[in-house]
């Protein structure tokens, strides 16, 4: 597609709930990262593949974040047991070959934890 | 650790007026430095991109600037309009290229008519 399309657009989740977001990246971008967007702050890295290769989770809150890009395209990132913390719009970003070219966000996906 | 700074939080201004935004970083080793403005309950769009070999660029109303060794960027937006009313958020990419934006907590520019 011409842009970063994210699923679904909002999401409620009851406390304890496992939750999955999905990202179709622009066709062909080789860089896939995921950011997440806490009320009134800067998005902050959660993980980052290279294809289908997750090269840096660093940014991952704890062990119940699990991202996954099993193909090269499209990911999906899955929160287990959620909690209220984890409330929060979740971006996700693609970007192509070359230096030149910066990131693409895609709307994200709005997750509210009750 | 890499951190980026964007004063002001808020700025308010009438139609018309040029105004400035202002970003700071402490680690001068980036690979590129971008501005992005988001709108409420939406994503990022980008704005502008520099290279660290790169002083500016401009693109129609907005001129973004950088000197990397001050760790300083400014966005410069001419002749405001209530449309440009949004956020607009800094990020540094590291020294290495495809790795994480790093960014500010933006800029909220109200401008009203």
């Amino acid at each position: 597609g011409a842009g970063v399309s994210q699923s679904p657009r909002y999401k409620v989740a009851k406390r304890g709930q496992d939750v999955a977001l999905r990202c179709d990246p622009i066709s062909g971008h080789v860089s896939l990262f995921w950011y997440q967007q806490a009320l009134g702050q800067g998005p902050e890295f959660l993980t980052y593949f290279q294809n289908e290769a997750q090269l840096d989770k660093s940014g991952l809150p704890s062990d119940r974040f699990f991202a996954e890009r099993p193909e090269g395209s499209v990911s999906t990132l899955k929160i287990q047991r959620t909690q209220q913390e984890d409330s929060a719009v979740y971006l996700c970003a693609s970007r192509g070959r070359g230096d030149y070219y910066g990131y693409t966000f895609g709307s994200g996906t709005r997750l509210t934890v009750v | 650790k890499q951190e980026v700074t964007q004063i002001p939080a808020a700025l308010s201004v009438p139609e018309g007026e040029n105004l400035v935004l202002n970003c700071s970083f402490t680690d001068s080793a980036i690979y590129n430095l971008q501005w992005f403005r988001q709108d409420p309950g939406k994503g990022l769009t980008s704005l502008l991109l520099i290279q660290s070999s790169q002083r500016e660029q401009t693109s129609g109303r907005l001129n973004a600037s950088l000197d990397k060794s001050s760790g300083r960027s400014t966005l410069y937006i001419a002749a405001s309009q209530p449309g440009d009313s949004a956020t607009y958020l800094c990020a540094v990419s590291r020294f290495q290229a495809g790795t994480a934006l790093i960014f500010g907590k933006g800029t909220t520019l109200s401008v009203s008519s």
